[in-house]
C-alpha cells in the first residue's frame, strides 16, 4: 500500500492528451513539492518533473506537472509510443521523514 | 557526465548480508545527498534512506531501522548500502540516486537458499 495514490493504468492513441493524477495528504504533497518519473521497461526511472511544475533539460514540453492541494497531476500531451512506460510520483512526507512514492501507472499507448 | 555505476548482481542465502555500492562520477560526491530506492519485480518504488556524503549522516525509512546501514568513502567518491537479516522478500533491484536526481543503473540482489 503506498502512501501517495496513483491509478495502476492509462491509456490513450497516438497525438491525444492523457493526465495521470497521485494524491497524497498534508504532510507530503500538501507540505513538500512532487517529482515524477518515467520507467521505460528494464532501465532505472527518470526524472521527468521536479518541483511540481518544472521540467530537467532535455524532457520535451509535451510533460507538464501541476498540483493544488494535496493532488498532484501528470499531463502528456502529443502522446507518442515511445511514452508508453511507469510513471511515479514522489514527494517528502514530513510525518514519516522519509520520501514516499506512488505506486505507479503503467501508460500504454493504444 | 554526472554518473552512478553500482556494483553487479547479487545472490544471498536468507539470513546472510548483502552490500552494493555506487561510484560517482562528474561531480563532486561530497556535494549532494545519495538516496536508496528498491523496486521488487513487477513492483513499485520504494525508499530506504538518504546519506550525507559530506558528513557522514544517515536517515533511513522505519522499516529498515535496524538492517540497514549506508557508508561512504570520500577518497573514491562511492557510496555504500549494507543490508542484513536478508529474506526473500529483500529480493530486487536496488538503486543509488544522488541530490541531482541522477540514478545508477541497479542492483540485482536475490536471496533464496
Amino acid at each position: 500500500q503506498s502512501v501517495l495514490t496513483q491509478p495502476p493504468s492509462a491509456s490513450g492513441t497516438p497525438g491525444q492528451r492523457v493526465t495521470i493524477s497521485c494524491s497524497g495528504s498534508s504532510s507530503n504533497i500538501g507540505s513538500n513539492t512532487v517529482n515524477w518519473y518515467q520507467q521505460l521497461p528494464g532501465t532505472a526511472p527518470k526524472l521527468l518533473i521536479y518541483s511540481n511544475n518544472q521540467r530537467p533539460s532535455g524532457v520535451p514540453d509535451r510533460f507538464s506537472g501541476s498540483k493544488s492541494g494535496t493532488s498532484a497531476s501528470l499531463a502528456i500531451s502529443g502522446l507518442q509510443s515511445e511514452d508508453e512506460a511507469d510513471y511515479y510520483c514522489a514527494a517528502w512526507d514530513d510525518s514519516l521523514k522519509g520520501r514516499v512514492f506512488g505506486g505507479g501507472t503503467k501508460l500504454t499507448v493504444l | 557526465q554526472v554518473q552512478l555505476v553500482q556494483s553487479g548482481a547479487e545472490v544471498k542465502k536468507p539470513g546472510a548480508s548483502v552490500k552494493v555500492s555506487c561510484k560517482a562520477s562528474g561531480y563532486t560526491f561530497t556535494s549532494y545527498d545519495i538516496n536508496w530506492v528498491r523496486q521488487a519485480t513487477g513492483q513499485g518504488l520504494e525508499w530506504m534512506g538518504w546519506m550525507n556524503p559530506n558528513s557522514g549522516n544517515t536517515g533511513y525509512a522505519q522499516k529498515f531501522q535496524g538492517r540497514v546501514t549506508m557508508t561512504r568513502n570520500t577518497s573514491i567518491s562511492t557510496a555504500y548500502m549494507e543490508l542484513s537479516s536478508l529474506r526473500s522478500e529483500d529480493t530486487a533491484v536496488y538503486y543509488c540516486v544522488n541530490g541531482m536526481d541522477v540514478w545508477g543503473q541497479g542492483t540485482t540482489v536475490t536471496v533464496s537458499s
